[in-house]
């Protein structure tokens, strides 16, 4: 069975800092991964996914993420955090049989000026 | 833009008072997904439609229920809600076909409290 697996339930930055968000899968096929993030009272906005290709994904609100077959992970950096940028960020991955989104835990982001 | 809308975006409800909450999309997807989200917890998914063929999670309650009358529209019914169900829920969709993955494209959700 896929799982995802998010190290870290909040993470906390200074505005500038570098962004790092941590997530881990396990899939026996060629995994489609996916990170969306969702703001208070919001409903779930995608960032940016990998399907196949290029290994090195760029997302909106210059966010990026890199797939690492050999290391199971895909996660989720900016390089300058922002303040807009605290939410919840999760991370999940496409079960290929299903068609059903199995998520992480979730990795809050807080942002200190 | 083509969007996925969620009506109301907040609901108040008696315990046991039924409660339906209205999903509508204009991107003409096949799928549609509604989720319920506790405090702090990721999306548990309720149920899905491709189509009009229903698709129950093994583990949902029979307290709720959906109905999907066109393409466009998909309602989640609380019979009887408890106060274990004040969470967020959430619909998405997908598009066709099958098997191929597409990410999902979900809606602002609708807040239930129940007092």
């Amino acid at each position: 069975a896929q799982s995802v697996t998010q190290l870290g339930s909040h993470v906390s930055v200074s505005e500038g800092a570098l962004v790092l968000l941590r997530c881990n899968y396990s899939s026996s096929v060629p995994p489609y991964l996916f990170w969306y993030v969702q703001y208070p009272n919001q409903g779930l906005q995608l960032l940016l996914k990998y399907t196949t290709g290029a290994t090195l994904v760029k997302g909106i609100n210059g966010f990026e993420a890199e797939f690492k077959k050999s290391e199971t992970s895909f996660h989720l950096t900016k390089p300058s955090a922002h303040m807009s940028d605290a939410a919840e960020y999760f991370c999940a991955v496409s079960d290929r049989n299903t068609d059903k989104l199995i998520f992480g835990t979730g990795t809050r982001l807080q942002v200190f000026p | 833009d083509a969007m996925v809308i969620q009506n109301p975006r907040y609901q108040v409800t008696q315990f046991g008072k039924p409660v339906t909450l209205s999903c509508s999309q204009t991107l003409n997807h096949n799928v549609m997904y509604w989720y319920q989200q506790k405090s702090s917890q990721a999306p548990k998914l309720l149920f899905h439609y491709y189509d009009k063929d229903f698709n129950n999670e093994a583990d949902t309650p029979d307290n709720f229920q959906s109905r999907r009358p066109n393409t466009s529209f998909c309602f989640l019914d609380i019979r009887s809600p408890g106060l274990g169900d004040a969470a967020m829920y959430l619909c998405a969709t997908s598009p066709f076909p099958r098997g191929q993955r597409y990410e999902q494209y979900f809606g602002p959700g609708t807040r239930l409290t129940v007092t």
